[in-house]
């Protein structure tokens, strides 16, 4: 059971570049989350989804985009990197209700 | 919307003794969870602990325990014998109780950053 991973790990993307963060759970969780941590602030949430084909906005969805075909995957989308993007990304999942979120190993993103 | 705020950038202790991480929130709903998450240099967040709105009684988990106090909205963290595996940076979470769709997100605080001295 290997939780959530992520991949990759480390990512360099000139200005202007896309990329697609990778993030998958075997866990079976219906709920997943994708969070950014800028230097010395708390996670903020940019997109979650509630089940396959089922995502919605989270607090800075502006630059991203998701999709959820399956419930193993969520993927988040980069278009037109810019260096305000520059961060660690987070995913995670849960069943929903009261239970923990379940987090992956981050990406760390730098934008130049 | 929901706030959450630790007021305290960075706290240290010797190692053995205790320590205290305060937390504020903001809500106007009565039934929320709180918890406390740990992220030690390898960032990974950890589950530390967690409270439910509903429950009087303060959670405890080892030699983590939290003083909830719900009129006055804040939920701190104490560390008992503090060992040198505890530095890491600590965060507070609010997630709502209400189960519609968009109230599974946690909102986090900005934070605190513990050192343990040996």
């Amino acid at each position: 059971n290997a939780g959530v991973t992520q991949t990759p790990k480390f990512r360099i993307l000139k200005i202007g570049q896309s990329m697609t963060l990778q993030c998958t759970q075997d866990m079976n969780h219906n709920y997943m989350y994708w969070y950014r941590q800028d230097p010395g602030m708390g996670l903020k949430l940019i997109y979650y989804s509630v089940g396959a084909g089922i995502t919605d906005k989270g607090e800075v969805p502006n630059g991203y985009n998701v999709s959820r075909s399956t419930t193993e995957d969520f993927p988040l989308r980069l278009e037109l990197a810019a260096p305000s993007q520059t961060s660690v990304y987070f995913c995670a999942s849960n069943t929903g209700g009261l239970y923990e979120q379940y987090f992956g190993p981050g990406t760390r993103l730098t934008v130049t | 919307a929901q706030t959450v705020t630790q007021s305290q950038p960075e706290m240290s202790v010797q190692e053995a003794e205790t320590v205290t991480l305060s937390c504020t929130y903001d809500t106007s709903e009565s039934d929320y969870y709180l918890f406390w998450y740990k992220q030690p240099p390898s960032r990974q967040m950890i589950l530390v602990i967690r409270q439910e709105a509903y429950k009087q009684q303060n959670a405890t988990e080892n030699r983590f325990s939290v003083n909830f106090q719900k009129a006055a909205k804040s939920f701190s963290l104490k560390i008992s014998d503090s060992q040198l595996g505890d530095a890491a940076m600590y965060f507070c979470a609010y997630r709502s109780a209400t189960s519609n769709f968009g109230n599974e997100k946690l909102t986090f605080g900005t934070g605190t950053r513990l050192t343990i001295i040996p």
